[in-house]
């Protein structure tokens, strides 16, 4: 079992629809859970992280965590075609000393048409 | 644009050759990490250096070798190339070496091995 799982989609919504984009995983180790959005041939930006379970929210984004069911979300109201992009999940566990290390989902191919 | 810069921007080599692909960390970052992205494996760590020493490890091969100068940029050395290390370099800077340090990634290395 890979340590952390993504739909890989791809997923097409219509413009001003919301979005959920989901992640599981298996390590109880992680502790830090952050979303990157990559566009085509671009590095991955960072969209949002959270430490502990529970919402937090950035414009229209949204970012969900459930320890318990090991279950992170990214939701995105209001969409627009500027959102289509690949969204990674990623998460740290903590490395040697003081180090952390982020593992990746394999990301979700997201497209909003106009 | 996040401020890492990396060099070159595409490499096409052939099998059993070595390659040098270079970052530059943005102002003022002292954490370096590469990372490996490919279609079926998805974005992968490779090692984090800090300051001029290594911090921490991933699924780096043994024919993979990285380093960070005093000046901060770093070089990550790939000899004896498999067609299988085709794949996109990313290069990532962050200020710390701990916590949620958010991570600036660079525009990447298309590496093509023929």
């Amino acid at each position: 079992q890979k340590e952390v799982e993504q739909d890989p989609g791809p997923l097409s919504v219509p413009e001003g629809a919301i979005v959920s984009l989901n992640c599981t995983y298996s390590n109880s180790a992680f502790q830090y859970f952050m979303w990157y959005r990559q566009y085509s041939r671009k590095g991955p930006e960072l969209l949002m992280y959270t430490y502990s379970s529970g919402n937090k929210e950035d414009g229209r984004f949204t970012a969900q965590v459930d320890k318990s069911s090991k279950y992170i979300s990214l939701f995105i109201r209001d969409s627009q075609p500027s959102d289509s992009a690949t969204y990674l999940c990623a998460m740290s566990v903590r490395g040697g000393g003081s180090n952390y290390k982020l593992t990746f989902g394999k990301g979700t191919l997201l497209t909003v048409n106009p | 644009d996040s401020g890492v810069t990396q060099t070159p921007k595409h490499l096409i080599t052939a099998t059993g050759q070595r390659v040098t692909l270079r970052c530059s960390p943005r102002s003022g970052d002292l954490s370096v990490y590469w990372y490996q992205q490919s279609l079926d494996q998805g974005l992968q760590f490779l090692i984090q250096y800090y300051n001029g020493e290594e911090r921490a490890k991933g699924n780096i091969l043994e024919r993979f070798s990285a380093q960070q100068f005093p000046d901060l940029h770093s070089e990550l050395n790939l000899s004896s190339l498999e067609l299988g290390d085709s794949a996109l370099y990313f290069c990532a800077s962050s200020v710390h070496s701990g916590g949620a340090s958010e991570q600036f990634f660079g525009p990447g290395t298309r590496l093509t091995v023929l």
